[in-house]
């Protein structure tokens, strides 16, 4: 079946600009996981959903980030006033079960690249 | 928070070879995955293991939870083996299923 599939893959920003990033995890999942991965490093924990409730943003590294879920299917990461600092790839996961301890699968990221 | 160190940070092997990754965690463990970051970014699932062994063709792991490590064993590696190799773990206290990376194992494997 599909799995999970981000959009835009690769995306420019010029610093000051919003940004929205897209993910479609694989159908029927109840949890929904955003990762940073910055260069050379391993991804970081930004924020979780089960289904359309988000319990856990502890990772969003500010403000500036926000993420939803409205209807516990598709997920979009916005960023607001881009800094370079925000340049990494973003990952989005996905996992059936609602209490972890299940099997993450991931998409292919977006990497963003602000100027 | 829980800590995950992975060894060694780079590898280089010639095709053919055997080798064997390892991933130390500081606390207990709800889930713990190994990934392959191939060339192109995707994170591939390898393995799901948050005790015991498993084996999937050339690959297999070893989660020794009472003893806070996992090896990965890669045998007779090929070149499309290169990439990073993660291992990530979720505490046992955390509710949510969120995972911590380890810093990866970059392998490269020459012909």
């Amino acid at each position: 079946g599909a799995g999970v599939s981000q959009s835009p893959r690769y995306k420019v920003a010029k610093r000051g600009q919003d940004v929205a990033l897209r993910c479609d995890p694989i159908s029927g999942h109840v949890s929904l996981f955003w990762y940073q991965q910055a260069l050379g490093q391993g991804p970081e924990f930004l924020t979780y959903f089960q289904n359309e409730a988000q319990l856990d943003k502890s990772g969003l590294p500010s403000d500036r980030f926000f993420a939803e879920r409205p209807e516990g299917s598709v997920s979009t990461l916005k960023i607001q006033r881009t800094q370079q600092e925000d340049s990494a790839v973003y990952l989005c996961a996905s996992s059936f079960m609602d209490r972890g301890a299940d099997t993450q699968y991931f998409g292919p990221g977006t990497r963003l690249t602000v100027l | 928070g829980i800590q995950v160190e992975q060894s060694p940070p780079d590898l280089i092997l010639q095709e053919g070879a055997n080798s064997t990754l390892r991933c130390n965690f500081s606390d207990s463990v709800n889930n713990l995955q190994w990934f392959h970051q191939n060339p192109w970014g995707q994170l591939i699932n390898l393995f799901y293991i948050p005790s015991g062994t498993k084996q999937n063709g050339r690959l297999s792991a070893t989660t020794v939870a009472t003893e806070r490590y996992s090896l990965l064993y890669i045998s007779s590696s090929q070149t499309t083996d290169s990439g990073v190799y993660f291992c990530a773990v979720e505490g046992f206290y955390n509710q949510g299923g969120k995972l911590i990376f380890g810093q990866g194992t970059e392998l490269s494997v020459k012909p």
